[in-house]
């Protein structure tokens, strides 16, 4: 089974729109972190947010913004006034406390910005 | 800002042949990972690395695959007899974290290897 599943393969928005990508996990830890990476087409792997699963609080940084919902098991995140340089494959990640600190990914959503 | 790399960035090597990807972590960084990602696939955990033992490893980590730091610097990955289904990105990770807590990793920029 996935732990990870990121449903949103494509998405293709016009430069200024908002636009959110979903990402749902699933775990039977009660702790856990999960996290968001970027990979542009450049290859490397961003990193960009880290949220443990006692902190549901939203969070907000310039652009972006993430949305923990523990009762839906999501951690949707949301770029506002995209630009094109957000073009780019996006990875949500889990990591559960008992199978040690390996990563398990999404499979990703690819974001087109087209200006 | 300190960073993880990794040479070669790109390896050709023929199936068969043995393969060593390299890896300088970050330096106060105590936990190493490798990952690879199959073109336009996920990313997939291969073996993560801690006090100069493997601390855990997938199903993909089979007996074709090594890991382990020749001094106090690089962490390699060494595949021993390489197939055309290694043809993959690896990454290289490093955190500072140790279990049990977690934290985020970096990634260095790959090595793209093709087996041909």
């Amino acid at each position: 089974a996935q732990k990870v599943t990121q449903a949103q393969t494509e998405i293709s928005v016009v430069e200024k729109e908002d636009v959110t990508l979903d990402c749902v996990y699933e775990t039977r830890d009660t702790t856990y972190y999960l996290f968001w990476y970027k990979q542009p087409p450049s290859g490397e792997l961003v990193f960009l947010i880290r949220r443990n699963s006692f902190d549901e609080q939203n969070e907000i940084s310039g652009r972006y913004s993430w949305n923990f919902q523990k009762s839906t098991s999501s951690f949707n995140f949301t770029i506002t006034a995209s630009q094109v340089v957000d073009s780019a494959v996006y990875f949500c990640a889990l990591s559960e406390f008992n199978t040690g600190n390996q990563f398990y990914f999404g499979t990703g959503t690819s974001l087109t910005v087209i200006p | 800002e300190p960073e993880v790399t990794q040479t070669p960035s790109h390896q050709v090597t023929q199936m068969g042949q043995e393969v060593i990807l390299r890896c300088v972590p970050i330096s106060n960084h105590l936990y190493f990972y490798w990952y690879r990602q199959i073109l336009g696939q996920k990313v997939e955990f291969l073996v993560s690395f801690y006090n100069n033992e493997i601390s855990e490893k997938s199903e993909i980590f089979d007996d074709q695959f090594s890991v382990e730091r020749p001094d106090g610097s690089n962490f390699t990955l060494k595949i021993r007899s390489t197939k055309l289904e290694d043809s993959a990105m690896y990454f290289c990770a490093t955190t500072r974290y140790t279990p049990p807590t977690t934290g985020e990793q970096y990634f260095g920029p790959g090595t793209r290897l093709t087996v041909t």
